[in-house]
């Protein structure tokens, strides 16, 4: 039973341009979203989060956007950068974090 | 301020072994979880300990066990391996228990290779 989904296995961006990363959740009682980035041989660490009485949080070059109607939530990066290569987990929390499979994003220079 | 510790970094065992592995979290944190990372699962859910109790569970068979410590230094031990156990093991830890918002902090994983 996937709660949270990322439909995406991949992505591929130009240097300089937007990336954008979605998720979907099935569970209405999630009322906390975070999205965490792993480089390889390291573990992922905590990028970003909302929570379900928002609907947009920012934080420097990310932000992420939560439509809860539609059960679905997206990471932006702009620009985006080489170094942002990496695999992009998206998380839902009740009284457990609930991980998505993640989508392995490429910044192409 | 020292991350959170696994070891050991790769481990190969053979079928039917068992296989215990380590996680000390950061210091003064209580909660420890535990995950394993399959390609095209993500991060699957196997259990957290809270002062040295188990607190919640994930979805797998009674072959994967764990215990946590006085000083919340956790293992996290499998028996009768088999090829599928085969995974990244990662080890999370946070102040509190896991709830809404809670940051985890993981450690870099243990990969098991079973043969």
């Amino acid at each position: 039973d996937q709660q949270v989904k990322q439909n995406s296995p991949s992505l591929s961006v130009q240097e300089g341009r937007i990336s954008i990363l979605n998720c979907d959740y099935t569970n209405s009682m999630f009322d906390y979203f975070l999205w965490y980035k792993k480089y390889p041989a390291e573990g992922p660490t905590f990028l970003i989060s909302i929570s379900s009485i928002k609907d947009k949080n920012e934080d420097g070059r990310f932000t992420v956007f939560l439509n809860k109607s539609a059960k679905h939530l997206s990471l932006h990066i702009v620009p985006s950068q080489p170094g942002d290569s990496a695999v992009y987990f998206c998380a839902a929390s009740a009284n457990k974090l609930v991980f998505g499979a993640g989508t392995i994003l490429r910044v192409k220079s | 301020k020292a991350g959170v510790t696994q070891t050991p970094r790769y481990l190969i065992k053979t079928r039917g072994q068992q296989v215990t592995l380590s996680c000390s979290p950061i210091s003064g944190h209580r909660s420890v979880s535990w995950y394993q990372q399959t390609p095209g699962q993500g991060l699957q859910f196997l259990f957290e300990y809270f002062s040295e109790t188990q607190r919640n569970k994930g979805n797998f068979p009674g072959r994967f066990s764990g215990r946590q410590f006085s000083n919340s230094r956790s293992e996290m031990n499998v028996s009768t391996l088999e090829l599928g156990d085969s995974a990244l093991y990662l080890c999370a830890s946070s102040w509190n228990r896991q709830a809404s918002g809670e940051k985890l902090f993981f450690g870099s994983g243990t990969q098991l290779s079973v043969l």
